[in-house]
């Protein structure tokens, strides 16, 4: 079955570096996602981004953070400058589509951020 | 206000017995979609089972199923004869708005289930 890979698995940076958390989502997707997860709690959403351009972002997707579709098949975040409380798993998804209701998404293994 | 709660920060079931995992929901929304997921100690999260709120039966997918009752908006995922594979976090998920260009998905905050020997 296809999946979303993402890359690394795991990063470790320091306070205040920027860091980009890489996604390859599956190739006849059209809807992309971020979302994070702090340590043992719930997954929060942060973006949505379809046709070139985020559809929806949410309170936690402040100016420090950015995303991109650069090439065709990579999808992007960015943290400008990153703080303590960016520690997280970040889970890349997609859905081929998005309008409708049972569409899922597919997620990737995450990237395990740990700001120091 | 939550849209999704999951009330049971933990749960422990004895192999092959059955469990249920619950989720209620918040939405003024007649059309959403419900999804369970679970998301094993490796990290990854697996889709298991859907409920579109529209459904006349309850969805099946294996050894889950899912109870759902639209008039209390709650959809509570039952698992049959619990494997020690079954260990992991469960989350509840929804969708709402169909024609909305996100599609994203709200989160409960999780179930833990630990599966005995």
């Amino acid at each position: 079955e296809p999946e979303v890979t993402q890359t690394p698995s795991h990063q470790v940076t320091q306070m205040g570096q920027e860091v980009i958390l890489r996604c390859v989502p599956i190739s006849n997707h059209l809807y992309f996602y971020w979302y994070r997860q702090i340590l043992g709690q719930k997954v929060e959403f942060l973006v949505s981004f379809y046709n070139n351009e985020i559809s929806e972002k949410s309170e936690i997707f402040d100016d420090q953070f950015s995303v991109e579709r650069p090439d065709g098949s990579n999808f992007t975040l960015k943290i400008r400058s990153t703080k303590l409380e960016d520690s997280a798993m970040y889970f890349c998804a997609s859905t081929r589509w998005a309008k409708g209701l049972n569409e899922k998404l597919f997620f990737g293994s995450g990237t395990q951020l740990s700001v120091l | 206000a939550q849209k999704i709660t999951q009330t049971q920060p933990g749960m422990f079931v004895q192999e092959k017995e059955a469990v249920t995992l619950d989720c209620t929901y918040d939405t003024s929304d007649p059309s959403y979609g419900l999804f369970w997921y679970k998301q094993p100690s490796s990290g990854e999260m697996i889709f298991l089972i859907y409920q579109g709120s529209y459904d006349q039966q309850n969805a099946t997918e294996g050894r889950y199923s899912l109870n759902f009752q639209k008039a209390r908006k709650s959809a509570n995922l039952v698992i049959s004869a619990s494997q020690l594979g079954d260990s992991a976090m469960y989350f509840c998920a929804m969708r709402e708005d169909p024609y909305s260009n996100t599609g994203k998905l709200i989160f409960g905050q999780g179930t833990t289930l630990q599966v005995k020997p």
